[in-house]
C-alpha cells in the first residue's frame, strides 16, 4: 500500500460547480497536510496546508482533514476555468521531504 | 515565477549517456530538493541537500547522484541512462525553518527524454 493514495482522474466539471478532491494516507506520523496545484508544463505550487483536523478556508478553497480516518479533502467552490490544473496532495515527513499523491487532473468547462 | 531556476528546460539523449541537471534555489534558501515526476509513479522525492550537505535520500537510483555547491546551486547527475529514466525532474528550494511546515518552491522542471 502506498503511503498516500489519491482518487484517480481525470475530472471534468462545468464552471461554477463545487469540486471535491480526496486523498487517504497510511502514515500516522504525518502532521501537516498540503495541497499543491500544478498547471500544465509548470512546477507544482503550494495552494494551502493544514496542521490539525478540521477545516481551513482560503477564498474559494477549503481544506479538510480527518486524522481519525486518515482522509483529507480539498473543496473548490464556484470553480473557474482557471482552476483547470493537476492537484496533488502532499505530506511532509522527516527532513520535510514530501510524499505526494499521484495527482488528479481537473478540467473546468466554461 | 517561484524564483527557482532550472536548466536545461529540455534534454534529449540516448541510452547509456550521462547528463547533468542544474538548479539555482531562491535567494536565501539553504535547502534544495530533487524530485522525479513520471506518469506511472507520480512525483517522487529523490534527495535533499541543506547548505551543502546531504540531508535525506529517497528513491534515488545508484546511477544518480547530486551535490550542492558553496553558492547553493545544485546539480543532479544521471548516468548510464535507461529508457525508464525519461521523466520530468524538478528542483525545489526552501528556507527549511524547524518547527514550521517547510514550504517548498518548485522550479519549472527539466524534461528528460532518453531515446
Amino acid at each position: 500500500q502506498k503511503e498516500v493514495e489519491q482518487d484517480p482522474g481525470p475530472l471534468s466539471v462545468p464552471e461554477g460547480a463545487i469540486v471535491s478532491l480526496n486523498c487517504t494516507y497510511s502514515n500516522s506520523a504525518f502532521q501537516y497536510f498540503m495541497w499543491y496545484r500544478q498547471y500544465s508544463r509548470k512546477g507544482p505550487e503550494l495552494l494551502m496546508y493544514t496542521y490539525s483536523s478540521g477545516n481551513k478556508e482560503d477564498g474559494r478553497f477549503t481544506a479538510q482533514v480527518d486524522k481519525s480516518s486518515k482522509y483529507i479533502s480539498l473543496f473548490i467552490r464556484d470553480s473557474q476555468p482557471s482552476d483547470s490544473a493537476t492537484y496533488l496532495c502532499a505530506m511532509p515527513g522527516a527532513n520535510s521531504k514530501l510524499t505526494f499523491g499521484k495527482g488528479i487532473t481537473l478540467s473546468v468547462r466554461p | 515565477d517561484s524564483g527557482v531556476t532550472q536548466t536545461p528546460k529540455h534534454l534529449i539523449t540516448a541510452t547509456g549517456q550521462r547528463v547533468t541537471l542544474r538548479c539555482s534555489p531562491r535567494s536565501g534558501d539553504l535547502s534544495v530538493y530533487w524530485y522525479q515526476q513520471s506518469l506511472d509513479q507520480g512525483l517522487q522525492f529523490l534527495i535533499q541537500y541543506y547548505n551543502g550537505e546531504e540531508r535525506a535520500k529517497g528513491n534515488i537510483l545508484e546511477r544518480f547522484s547530486a551535490q550542492q555547491f558553496p553558492d547553493l546551486h545544485s546539480e543532479l547527475n544521471l548516468s548510464s541512462l535507461e529508457l525508464g529514466d525519461s521523466a520530468l525532474y524538478f528542483c525545489a528550494s526552501s528556507p527549511y525553518l524547524r518547527g514550521t511546515p517547510d514550504t517548498q518552491y518548485f522550479g519549472p522542471g527539466t524534461r528528460l527524454t532518453v531515446l
